[in-house]
């Protein structure tokens, strides 16, 4: 139990294209999902928080506008990075939480490579 | 914000070897995980340990909330126990972990 699918697992794409990752519980329902980016051989640095029919809470200099965030459902939530540039590029990971537990389980992250 | 600090960053280990890795933070939590990212990026849940003691084969884990740390036991080590190991916590209900920086293992054989 408690899975977490992310899709595409990979993605290159042209800069100034955008790209929509999805993030999926498959067996629980997750009210609340986040979204993290991990540069190489750094640890994981939250982005954004996604809470189910409401807005995402974005952190401090991430740019909401760039990075969309819909949670349209109890097990789906998407990231989408609008305009892509090579900076962009990096591994992004999805958690849910499991509605009315603390434990968190992550996706399998998607790494986008941005040319 | 809370902060998370992980000891030692990188540990070399021969096979069957045991290691401690351990996390302070800087606040209570109420939520406190270990993961192991495999080489393809994947996080593992070991543990979900915001206090007390667990077991799992050759891995353990303790916190001790009130003191702030938590430590991860690995007995026996082999050589698929390479990667990372990675502390997150959490002190609000429903927050997103915040991530230490990690502990890099490498096992030889």
């Amino acid at each position: 139990g408690a899975v977490v699918s992310q899709h595409p697992s990979w993605v290159i794409c042209k800069s100034g294209t955008s790209v929509k990752i999805e993030c999926r519980s498959l067996d629980f329902q997750a009210t609340t999902m986040f979204w993290y980016r991990q540069f190489p051989k750094q640890s994981l640095m939250l982005m954004a928080t996604s809470n189910e029919g409401s807005k995402a809470t974005y952190e401090q200099g991430v740019e909401k506008d760039k990075f969309l965030i819909n949670h349209a459902s109890l097990t789906l939530s998407t990231l989408t990075v609008t305009s892509a540039h090579p900076e962009d590029s990096s591994f992004y990971i999805c958690s849910a939480r499991d509605t009315g537990r603390e434990t968190q389980y992550f996706g399998p992250g998607t790494r986008l490579l941005v040319l | 914000g809370i902060q998370v600090e992980q000891s030692p960053p990188d540990l070399i280990l021969q096979e069957g070897a045991n290691s401690t890795l351990r996390c302070n933070f800087s606040d209570s939590v109420n939520n406190l995980q270990w993961f192991h990212q495999n080489p393809w990026g994947q996080l593992i849940n070991l543990f979900y340990i915001p206090s007390g003691t667990k077991q799992n084969g050759r891995l353990s884990a303790t916190t001790v909330a009130t003191e702030r740390y938590s430590l991860l036991y690995i007995s026996s080590s082999q050589t698929t126990d390479s990667g990372v190991y990675f502390c997150a916590v959490a002190n609000q209900a429903g927050t997103a972990l915040i991530f230490g920086k990690g502990t890099t293992l490498s096992v030889s054989s």
